[in-house]
C-alpha cells in the first residue's frame, strides 16, 4: 500500500502556480520523495525527487518540510498540458520493493 | 518521448490463455521494471530486472514471469490468464546510478474476456 496521502483532485487556472501537497507521515530517514505524473493514455513521467533539501529543475520545484512529513510540488506557470494525475512516492533503495504508487492527485488546469 | 517502446498497444485474450508483452528500453539502460495499472488505480510494481537477472519482485504470483535480453529488450509473460489480469501493463527503464528515475513506455492495454 502507498505510504503517502494526497488530495484526490485539484483545479488551477492556466498561467498560475499549481501547488500540489503530499503527506509523508511515515517517511523514514533513508527514503527519498519522488514525484511522477501521468497524462491520459501515457505512462508515468518522472518530474523531480529530493531527500531533505528543496529541489528545482526545468519542470518543477519541490519543497520538503524540515521534518520531512510533507512536501509540495510547484508547477510555476501551469499550462493546459500539465493536466494529469500527479503521484508522490516515498522511495528507498534498501529493499526489493520499488516505486509504490498511490491513487495520486488529478490536477485539472482550466483556461 | 522516453525512448521506451512497448508492443502491442492493445491485446485481447481469453481466460486461461498465455500472453507475452514486449518492451524495448533505451540503449544503455540496464534496468527494466514492469508495472500493472488497473483502471482508476496507480501502477503496481510487478518485478525488476538488472542485467538479465531478477532484482526485486512485488506481490504477484509466479505465473507472472519476465525475461531481459542483452539488446535492451524484455518480455513480460503471464500464464493462465484471469479476468482480473485485465489492466495496462507498463514497462520502464533506467540507467545505472539513476535511482528510481524511470522512463516509462505508453503501455500495453490487456483485456481478458
Amino acid at each position: 500500500d502507498a505510504k503517502t496521502t494526497q488530495p484526490t483532485s485539484m483545479d488551477c487556472a492556466e498561467g498560475r502556480a499549481a501547488n500540489l501537497p503530499c503527506n509523508h507521515s511515515t517517511i523514514s530517514g533513508n527514503e527519498y520523495v519522488y514525484w511522477y505524473r501521468q497524462i491520459h493514455s501515457q505512462g508515468p513521467q518522472y518530474i523531480i525527487h529530493g531527500l531533505k533539501n528543496n529541489e528545482t529543475n526545468e519542470m518543477a520545484s519541490l519543497i520538503i518540510t524540515e521534518d520531512r512529513k510533507s512536501s509540495t510540488l510547484i508547477l510555476p506557470h501551469a499550462t493546459l498540458r500539465d493536466t494529469a494525475v500527479y503521484y508522490c512516492i516515498d522511495y528507498s533503495d534498501q529493499g526489493a520493493q520499488k516505486l509504490v504508487f498511490g491513487q495520486g492527485t488529478r490536477l485539472t488546469i482550466n483556461p | 518521448e522516453t525512448g521506451v517502446t512497448q508492443s502491442p498497444t492493445h491485446l485481447i485474450k481469453t481466460r486461461g490463455q498465455q500472453v507475452t508483452l514486449r518492451c524495448s528500453s533505451q540503449s544503455g539502460h540496464n534496468t527494466v521494471s514492469w508495472y500493472q495499472q488497473a483502471l482508476g488505480q496507480g501502477p503496481q510494481f510487478i518485478f525488476q530486472y538488472y542485467r538479465e537477472e531478477e532484482n526485486g519482485r512485488g506481490n504477484f504470483p509466479p505465473r507472472f514471469s519476465g525475461l531481459q535480453f542483452p539488446n535492451y529488450s524484455s518480455e513480460l509473460n503471464v500464464n493462465a490468464l484471469e479476468l482480473d489480469d485485465s489492466a495496462l501493463y507498463l514497462c520502464a527503464s533506467s540507467g545505472d546510478l539513476m535511482g528510481e528515475k524511470l522512463f516509462f513506455g505508453s503501455g500495453t492495454q490487456l483485456s481478458v474476456l
